[in-house]
Parts: C-alpha cells; sequence; structure tokens
C-alpha cells in the first residue's frame, strides 16, 4: 500500500502559467482533500470531497479548481499561477465514518 | 501554543524530559481532536486523537488531554526522543463536517 502519492514533488511556475498536481490513493477512502501550508502556519483546506461525484469549497478556494476524477485521484488546478500560490500543498484521505485523514507526501510549488 | 504571523512557538526539552505542547480551539460544536507530527519536509502524521466525551486518551508515549470547558488540548510526550523533533499541529471537526480545522502548529526541538 503506497497510501497517498502526489505528483509532482517540486515544481516552479511563471506567473500566468497553469498547471495539475495529481493525487491519488489507495486506501479505497471515500473522501479526498487538498491543503495548502505557508511558512509557520497550519493547513489550509482549499477544497473537498465528501465522495466521488461530489465537490466543495475550503477556506481558500480562489484560484483553484479540482476535478475528482474517479474514486482514487483527486486533482488540484491552477489556471493561472500567481505568487501568492508560492505553497507546499498537500493530498489527505479519509474513509467516513474514521475522522482521521491520511496525508500525501506534499509537492512544492514556487510562482515566480 | 498558537502562532501569530510566520514564527512559529517554539519548544525545546532535553533528551528524556516529558514535553507538553498545548493548543487552543475555536469551535464549541467540535467533538472529535486529532494530533499530527509534521517532520521537515514531509506531510503531517496522525499521533492520536480524541472525542469530546473523553478528556484524556493515552497511547504510546503520548497522552492527549482536553478541558472543553476552556477549550483546550495538550499533547504530552514522554521521555521525548530526537526522533520527536518536528511541529505538531493540532485540528478540530464539527460533529457533520467534513472539514479539519488546523492550529499553526509548535516546533518541538529536542536537545541530546
Amino acid at each position: 500500500n503506497a497510501g497517498v502519492t502526489q505528483t509532482p514533488k517540486f515544481q516552479v511556475l511563471k506567473t500566468g502559467q497553469s498547471m495539475t498536481l495529481q493525487c491519488a490513493q489507495d486506501m479505497n477512502h471515500n473522501s479526498m482533500y487538498w491543503y495548502r501550508q505557508d511558512p509557520g502556519m497550519g493547513l489550509r483546506l482549499i477544497y473537498y470531497s465528501a465522495s466521488e461525484g461530489t465537490t466543495d469549497k475550503g477556506e481558500v478556494p480562489n484560484g483553484y479548481n479540482v476535478s475528482r476524477l474517479n474514486k482514487r485521484e483527486f486533482s488540484l488546478r491552477l489556471e493561472s499561477a500567481a505568487p501568492s500560490q508560492t505553497s507546499v500543498y498537500f493530498c489527505a484521505s479519509r474513509d467516513p465514518p474514521v475522522r482521521e485523514q491520511f496525508f500525501g507526501p506534499g509537492t512544492r510549488l514556487t510562482v515566480l | 501554543g498558537e502562532s501569530v504571523g510566520l514564527h512559529l512557538p517554539t519548544l525545546s526539552v532535553q533528551e528524556g524530559d516529558n514535553s507538553i505542547i498545548n493548543c487552543a480551539y475555536s469551535n464549541s460544536a467540535s467533538d472529535y481532536f486529532i494530533w499530527y507530527k509534521q517532520e521537515s519536509g514531509k506531510g503531517p502524521q496522525f499521533i492520536i486523537d480524541i472525542r469530546s466525551n473523553m478528556d484524556k486518551r493515552q497511547g504510546q508515549r503520548v497522552t492527549v488531554l482536553l478541558n472543553k470547558t476552556v477549550k483546550h488540548l495538550s499533547l504530552q510526550i514522554a521521555a521525548t526522543q530526537p526522533g520527536d523533533s518536528a511541529v505538531y499541529f493540532c485540528a478540530e471537526n464539527p460533529s457533520g463536517s467534513y472539514q479539519l480545522t488546523f492550529g499553526k502548529g509548535t516546533k518541538l526541538s529536542v536537545i541530546p
């Protein structure tokens, strides 16, 4: 079991470029999440998917879109990257009613 | 245990001593709480959780205490080891919500 995997590990973008961060889990979990983590801060929720076919906004959704491709995969898209989106992005999953979330290793994104 | 701005609160302890990390939560409706450990360059890793119908829960070398009256959580680590050096986050979850809300974290440094 790989758990939660994320690609890429690192990415550098120029302002205005677009990219998609990929996340996959092999634990058959129903719910998946995208967070961002800025220096000295806790994790802030961008979007989540309670179950396959649904997505909802979190605390900081502006500038992002998501796709729940299937039960395993949940992607995060930046259509026009801005320097304020420089951050470390974490994907997580959980299997309700269990409340613990399992996290991936993160993607470190720099927007110049 | 809560930080302001970019600077995480830091707790330095001698190897072998006990550590206590504190966290204040904000939502009276939260009935589930969880502690995560995050090592440098990695994703958060589950340590221990507690439901609001309990005020104490013990794991291996860790104990979580919950005081609902003052909305306060603490994580106690017994016989702290160098491998415990990390940032520790508490998170709260209201009943029926899919979202975890994270605190800003405390950095634990263990002095050998």
